[in-house]
């Protein structure tokens, strides 16, 4: 069986600080591994995804992850937050091996302080 | 591109009443997803649709829940009788193909009283 595990449920943090949010998972097949934001009032939006190839993925507004399998994670990263970083951020892998079925994480809250 | 839109946005009921939420997914994405977050917990999955078709509904709880989607169009998910243990933020996705990212509308927060 295939699971998530979210290490922080918060997160705080001053702007333009470095922050990493932990992911680890398990899994008995290939694994597809995602993050996903959800802003205030907003639905899930996708991050960044990692399929195969590279094992540091590039997302979108300035995140990063890795992909560690010896480690079984995939941390996201950003160098310097900025105060419209603060969110719910939801790390999730693909069941069978797909984007289907997504398992989701319980979601690490980033609150970013001035 | 209109995104995926669910409706009601709120919806607040007393124990044992219905309630029906609806999704309408972006335009020509087969693949319609409903997945729930309960009490701050994981989102799990709930069922997939492929068109009208049910292709995983392995994740629904009980028989007090219905998803149909007549049509391929969108798609509803009936709570009938409601529990209290049925709040919760019902998320609804759509993909245009099997290995496509998930979009996902603003969910619908469900209440039980």
């Amino acid at each position: 069986a295939q699971s998530v595990t979210q290490l922080d449920s918060q997160v705080p943090v001053f702007e333009e600080a470095p922050v990493e949010l932990r992911c680890n998972y398990s899994s008995s097949v290939s694994v597809y591994l995602f993050w996903y934001v959800q802003y205030p009032n907003q639905g899930l939006q996708l991050l960044l995804k990692y399929l195969s190839g590279s094992t540091l993925v590039k997302g979108i507004n300035g995140f990063e992850a890795e992909f560690n399998k010896s480690q079984t994670s995939f941390h996201l990263r950003k160098p310097s937050v900025h105060i419209s970083d603060t969110a719910e951020y939801f790390c999730a892998v693909g069941a069978s091996g797909g984007y289907n079925k997504l398992i989701f994480g319980a979601g690490t809250r980033l609150a970013v302080h001035p | 591109e209109a995104g995926v839109t669910q409706f009601p946005s709120h919806s607040v009921i007393e124990k044992g009443q219905t309630v029906t939420l609806r999704c309408d997914p972006i335009s020509g994405h087969d693949n319609l997803y409903w997945y729930r977050r309960v009490m701050g917990k994981e989102i799990k999955f709930l069922l997939h649709f492929v068109k009208e078709s049910k292709q995983d509904e392995s994740g629904m709880p009980n028989n007090r829940f219905l998803a149909e989607r007549t049509g391929g169009t969108y798609s509803t998910l009936k709570v009938q009788p409601a529990e209290l243990e049925d709040s919760g933020v019902y998320f609804c996705a759509s993909s245009p193909g099997f290995n496509s990212p998930l979009h996902f509308g603003n969910g619908t927060r469900l209440t039980v009283t």
